[in-house]
């Protein structure tokens, strides 16, 4: 089972960092986590993904758990572009080029 | 940005009528998807590409079939339209494919079927 489980939502106040968590605990040992975003009216973006170390990318950070079973996701700084839906995702076991996108955790900043 | 294209970005057409959803790409990427959009549902996979010519369905795949002739236009055809396809639809593309790759998605077509 490929499902992942978020908040559904959170808040955050502008230029302060923002802890995003999702829970895995079924994830397989080759699946990566992916993270995505989406802003109102638009498609999905792309934000980080990894395997067991932690990265950084000049979006996030993702901090993944010793034993896989949860990460986080880190904004540094938050902006109120930053505000949109966020996915943790992992691909679904029954197909393998898909992924299952939950309902996710809608941030919102304020200013 | 990665260069997708996805035309039309508005449309609204009958009950039983054939619709095409067409996803133009410049990166040379292997992948195209599509992927269709509902409150409640969050975004599931429609039907995927993973080169010209070969395609397979994804989890929702009924009432949809595609096409991938060349490797920059992956269509999307409902061949009788019904209400229950009225959603935002998004192309993506990847050029590693899903676990290890990045997925760029398109800006939507939003379809109603009346």
């Amino acid at each position: 089972d490929a499902k992942t489980t978020q908040p559904n939502s959170m808040e955050s106040n502008e230029e302060e960092p923002v802890h995003l968590p999702c829970n895995h605990s079924t994830i397989s040992g080759t699946d990566y986590i992916h993270w995505y975003r989406q802003l109102p009216s638009q498609g999905p973006e792309y934000v980080i993904h990894g395997l067991t170390s932690n990265v950084n990318n000049r979006m996030a950070s993702l901090a993944i758990a010793e034993d896989r079973k949860s990460s986080t996701l880190i904004l540094h700084r938050a902006t109120l572009r930053d505000a949109a839906v966020y996915y943790c995702i992992l691909r679904d076991p029954n197909y393998g080029q898909n992924f299952v996108f939950g309902p996710g955790t809608r941030l919102s900043v304020l200013p | 940005d990665a260069g997708i294209t996805q035309s039309p970005r508005h449309k609204v057409t009958e009950t039983g009528t054939p619709v095409t959803l067409r996803c133009h790409q410049t990166e040379n990427h292997r992948y195209m998807y599509w992927y269709r959009q509902d409150p409640g549902h969050g975004l599931r996979l429609i039907h995927y590409s993973y080169g010209v010519k070969d395609t397979d369905k994804g989890e929702v795949s009924d009432g949809y079939s595609v096409s991938r002739s060349k490797t920059e236009d992956f269509l999307l055809t409902l061949e009788s339209a019904t209400s229950s396809q009225t959603s935002v639809y998004f192309c993506a593309i990847s050029e590693l494919g899903m676990n290890t790759g990045e997925l760029f998605f398109g800006e939507g077509s939003r379809l109603t079927v009346l």
